[in-house]
This record gives C-alpha cells, structure tokens and sequence, in this order.
C-alpha cells in the first residue's frame, strides 16, 4: 500500500495563528516526502521535500517550516499565519520513475 | 520559455467528441514524464506515464515528442466523467515540474 494520511481535510485559521499539517505514509520505508501548495488558480508549488528523517529540503523562502520526526511521518508548520497562505496543501511520495507521485487527499486552508 | 506550459483552457467538448492537448517543456535533459488528472477540490491523480514510444490505456493515448518536447494527450469517445483538470508532469535534473493544468468540460 501506497496510502497518504493528511488531515485535517479543510481548515480555517485567523491571521497570525499558528498552523500544524500532518501527513503520515503506508508502504516501503524511507519514502521520498514532499509538501505541495496549490493556490487558488495556480499550479502546484512545491514547498519542502524530504528524503528521510530529520533531512529538510526548502524550495521557497516563506514562513512556512516542515520537519520529519519519523520515517512515516512529514509536517508542515508556521508560527504565524498570512493571508497568503491559503492554499489547498498536499502531501506526495515517490512512486518509483513510472509511477510518478501519489498525492494525499490534501488540506484546504483559508486564512481569515 | 516557461518550464513547463499548458493551454489552461477550458476546452468545452461534446460527449463522444475526440479531445487533444499539448505540454511544452524546456528542458530538453527531461527524463519522465506524466500526465495527472484533478478533479475539483480534489487532489491529483496519477493517469498515466508517457513513454517514448507512445502508449495507450483505452480511450486515452499519450505520446513524446522529444525533437519537440511537448507531450500530447488524447482522449478519444470522450465521457462526462472525463471533465476534470488535466495535469503535465515533468521529471528531470532531480526536478520535477507540474503544469498547471488544462481545464475539460464535456458536454452532454
């Protein structure tokens, strides 16, 4: 099984909360991580990835921070919440080279 | 040139209609690539990959042009259930790159 976890499925944050995004993985060990970002309109933005406990990759300058605590386990934090960080936030793996990516079925955040 | 472009449509087809679109990319060291569907709201799925030959998976055939480098997508004896976004994927140099999607609508 490939399966990806993310909750919570939607989310509404007042400006300057904090934010915690959990996504947890089924299957082979020592994944390939990554945090995506689509804004409302646009493509997918890819935010961090990470290819195994405790080893961060960013790809944006942004308020936003991620660690992996575990080998099964990917987290997506800010400290303080902007308007811009609305966005629905998904959570993908490495398949293999003909596989592509599987997704996660994401989080809706509104900032408000 | 952007890395990785696509029509955004939408393209508005009648059912049974065959559809086609394109993805360019620039980079020519490109390795893989795929093409994703995304229902709204929801999150991308994987369709299909894209091999250098072409292939088909029933009424869907994608194909590679490298000289090109676009890949195509064609839908054939199109269905309602086939509105969705279509997503290009691009892997290569260690990155990969999503379009941002060609919107479908089929039509009753």
């Amino acid at each position: 099984s490939q399966t990806i976890h993310q909750w919570p499925a939607t989310l509404v944050q007042p400006v300057g909360s904090p934010l915690s995004l959990e996504c947890t993985v089924e299957g082979t060990s020592n994944p390939n991580l990554y945090w995506y970002r689509q804004a409302a309109g646009r493509g997918l933005q890819l935010l961090f990835y990470s290819v195994g406990i405790g080893q961060i990759s960013s790809e944006v300058p942004q308020n936003l921070s991620a660690s992996r605590p575990q080998d099964r386990q990917f987290i997506l934090s800010s400290k303080k919440l902007l308007l811009s960080d609305s966005g629905f936030y998904l959570c993908a793996r490495k398949s293999g080279t003909d596989y592509g990516y599987t997704f996660g079925s994401g989080t809706r955040l509104t900032v408000v | 040139r952007k890395e990785v472009e696509q029509d955004p449509g939408p393209f508005n087809v009648p059912e049974g209609a065959t559809v086609a679109f394109n993805c360019t990319y620039s980079n020519s060291a490109s390795q893989s690539f795929f093409w994703y569907r995304q229902d709204c709201r929801k999150e991308p799925k994987l369709l299909m990959s894209v091999y250098s030959s072409g292939n088909e998976d029933g009424r869907f055939t994608a194909q590679l042009n490298r000289a090109s480098q676009y890949i195509s997508l064609l839908i054939r004896d199109s269905k309602l259930s086939d509105s969705a976004t279509y997503l290009c994927v691009v892997l290569g140099g260690g990155k990969i790159i999503f379009g941002k999607g060609t919107r479908l609508h089929i039509l009753p």
